[in-house]
């Protein structure tokens, strides 16, 4: 039974571009939360979608963006990216809201 | 919003004697208090969690202690082995446990042979 998967695992991209970063969940799991992880410190929450909406949003501004599509694989977009978006993004899927996480092992993404 | 500080930042033991790592929450509203285990390179896995309506909880090695009413939580690991060197992060959330997590900064263990 695979688990979270994310791709990619590593990226670098340069100040200023767009990224893409992707999850499937785990087989059974609907809801999907991304997380970012600055090195050294624990994770913040960016958003959570079920139902192929948002349903919670943390404090990350507007360029930090998702979609949930209907198999409830998920994306994350971020635009005009900045030297401090350099981190871990982790995806997490669950059962509904009231289930316990499973994390992806995370997409390191490095701003130049 | 909710604020979870983690203390130590780091613990140094030897094998087989016990850690204790501490975090406290601002949110009476929290009532879902996971811990997590994050190797090098790896993904954070659940190692334990308690809710509001408990006290305390235990799995073999590892309990955890709720304080509702000092808005504190700790993680105990007894008989330390060196598999038990990781980062370790508490989380607190409010109404269910796959709502928004909110993470202490991570305490590195390490278990000294």
């Amino acid at each position: 039974d695979a688990g979270v998967t994310q791709s990619p695992t590593h990226l670098i991209k340069t100040r200023g571009q767009q990224v893409t970063l992707r999850c499937s969940p785990k087989s059974g799991h609907d809801t999907v939360s991304w997380y970012q992880q600055a090195l050294g410190q624990g994770p913040q929450f960016i958003f959570q979608y079920y139902e192929e909406e948002e349903r919670q949003r943390g404090n990350f501004p507007d360029r930090f963006s998702g979609h949930q599509f209907p198999n409830y694989s998920s994306e994350l977009n971020v635009n005009a990216l900045l030297l401090g978006d350099s981190a871990l993004y982790l995806c997490a899927s669950s059962f509904g809201a009231n289930y316990g996480y499973t994390f992806g092992s995370g997409t390191r993404l490095t701003v130049v | 919003g909710e604020n979870v500080e983690q203390h130590p930042s780091t613990l140094s033991v030897q094998e087989g004697d016990s850690a204790v790592i501490k975090c406290t929450y601002s949110d009476s509203a929290s009532n879902y208090f996971p811990w997590y285990k994050q190797e090098l390179g790896k993904r954070p896995q659940l190692i334990i969690d308690i809710r509001s309506n408990v006290g305390e909880k235990k799995d073999q090695r590892i309990a955890v202690t709720l304080n509702k009413t000092a808005k504190h939580f700790s993680l105990h690991i007894t008989e330390t082995q060196p598999e038990d060197s990781a980062v370790y992060f508490c989380a607190a959330s409010f109404s269910g446990s796959a709502r928004q997590l909110t993470f202490g900064s991570g305490t590195q263990l390490t278990v000294l042979p």
